[in-house]
């Protein structure tokens, strides 16, 4: 089955500075990388995704890239700010309807 | 966006007992639901596959005995803990898969504390 592994497991970084948050997977069928926010005690909330037939996506500060052929996709955050600390997770995904393979996680603390 | 509503929100029981957890659609179909759980400070461990009409597809390592899925409606699957246990402790997140959007939606999460 599919194995997902981020890194970092926690990351600290000045308000105003750039978080990078790396995801590796292992199946080659997986098509979907969804990103998701999870603040303390809710639901994950999907923040950005990218389908296998792009590199790259952007959404305001927050960017997606996906190298399909090293199997590895990163969530670029730039001009952090306090809110955006919070837990995040990667997932893969055959497709966005499919059940989901989570990450372990990346506890990111923007502090002032 | 869509809306998916878990009931009850938290709860806490007794050894032995059991506890049924209800995932609705809101504002859509959903044929198929997934259930998930999460530990404290852990990542979301998929733990079954619900499909609408049919019988539910357990990951590895999860008891399907114990953990009764039933998805008897267009809009809602339940999770069954048996005999809840300590151990049962847990964050359980279900999300609704919209066929026609192709996307899906997490509910809010239930917290279950057993005691």
């Amino acid at each position: 089955g599919e194995n997902v592994e981020q890194h970092p497991s926690t990351l600290s970084v000045q308000e105003g500075d750039s978080a990078v948050i790396k995801c590796t997977y292992s199946d080659s069928a997986s098509n979907y990388f969804p990103w998701y926010k999870q603040e303390l005690g809710k639901r994950p909330q999907l923040i950005i995704d990218i389908r296998s037939n792009v590199g790259e996506k952007k959404d305001q500060r927050i960017a997606v890239t996906l190298n399909k052929t090293a199997k590895h996709f990163s969530l670029h955050i730039t001009e952090t700010q306090p809110e955006d600390s919070a837990v995040y997770f990667c997932a893969a995904s055959i497709y966005s309807g499919y059940a989901l393979n989570f990450g372990k996680g990346t506890s990111l603390l923007v502090t002032p | 966006g869509a809306v998916v509503s878990q009931h009850p929100s938290w709860v806490i029981c007794k050894s032995g007992t059991s506890v049924k957890i209800e995932c609705r659609s809101l504002d859509f179909q959903a044929t198929t639901m997934f259930w998930y759980r999460q530990f404290p400070k852990q990542s979301l461990m998929l733990m079954a596959t619900s499909n609408e009409g049919s019988k539910a597809t357990y990951e590895q390592g999860v008891e399907k005995d114990k953990f009764l899925i039933n998805h008897a409606s267009l809009t809602l699957s339940t999770l069954t803990v048996t005999s809840a246990h300590p151990e049962d402790s847990s964050f359980y997140i279900c999300s609704a898969r919209d066929s026609v959007q192709e996307t899906q939606y997490f509910g809010p999460g239930t917290r279950l504390l057993v005691l």
